[in-house]
């Protein structure tokens, strides 16, 4: 189905590693981006094809990929890092966009 | 720097149908990937269809053909056209580029995006 879950809730502590999964029967061999959204701005990429980083992205966010799964690390959490996260991809079966439903990462 | 911003009504009656439209500034339309995106609280981000600046297109099946995007490449300008509005359709809706000219590319560029509350 045309789904790509997140875990809703991410909470760590400053300091710390925020792991954040998307997974969905679309991912296989698509190009993955990450997207952080703060409340009242439009989404920013910070991820984009699985791993690559625009050049505004610290080098503590990194992307992964496998399977079905693709993956947001963030190390060495700042409280600045506090926002919606989103995963996002391009469907080659389907020529459709997809979203998933969006994490929210909060420092403790 | 390319600019996005959106404009239209922010309140529409229910049955009736949204035009928006996104001007682009310090570029043009030619050779990218434009997308409308929506965001409810219910439904977070909701792709609601692209255009490349050839006029080719694809949308949403959610949307059930409601959706319409079109570009003007002279003006520079992105519209679209969503009918028979309920209040399902109450969102922020963005209007957001490609990186780079291919359609899998990351949506890099975004409009601020405007709110749309659909009344009964």
């Amino acid at each position: 189905s045309d789904v790509l879950t997140q875990p809703p809730t991410v909470s760590v502590a400053p300091g710390q590693t925020a792991t954040i999964t998307c997974e969905g029967n679309n991912i296989g061999t698509a190009n993955v981006h990450w997207y952080q959204q703060k409340p009242g701005q439009a989404p920013v990429v910070v991820v984009f094809d699985d791993s690559a980083r625009p050049s505004g992205t610290r080098d503590r966010f990194s992307g992964s990929h496998s399977g079905n799964t693709a993956t947001l690390t963030i190390n060495r959490v700042e409280a600045g890092d506090e926002a919606d996260y989103y995963c996002q991809l391009w469907d080659g079966n389907t020529d459709h966009y997809l979203f998933g439903t969006g994490t929210r990462v909060t420092v403790l | 720097q390319v600019l996005l911003q959106e404009s239209g009504p922010g309140l529409v009656k229910s049955s009736e149908t949204l035009s928006l439209t996104c001007d682009v500034s310090g570029g043009s339309i030619g050779g990218y990937y434009w997308s409308w995106i929506r965001q409810s609280p219910a439904k977070g981000l909701e792709w609601i269809g692209y255009i490349f600046s050839d006029g080719s297109s694809n949308y949403n099946p959610s949307l059930h053909s409601r959706a319409t995007i079109s570009v003007d490449p002279p003006r520079d300008q992105l519209s679209l056209k969503l009918t028979s509005l309920t209040n399902a359709d109450t969102a922020v809706y963005y209007c957001a580029r490609t990186g780079r000219a291919v359609v899998s590319g990351p949506l890099n560029i975004w409009g601020q995006g405007l709110p749309v509350t659909v009344t009964s």
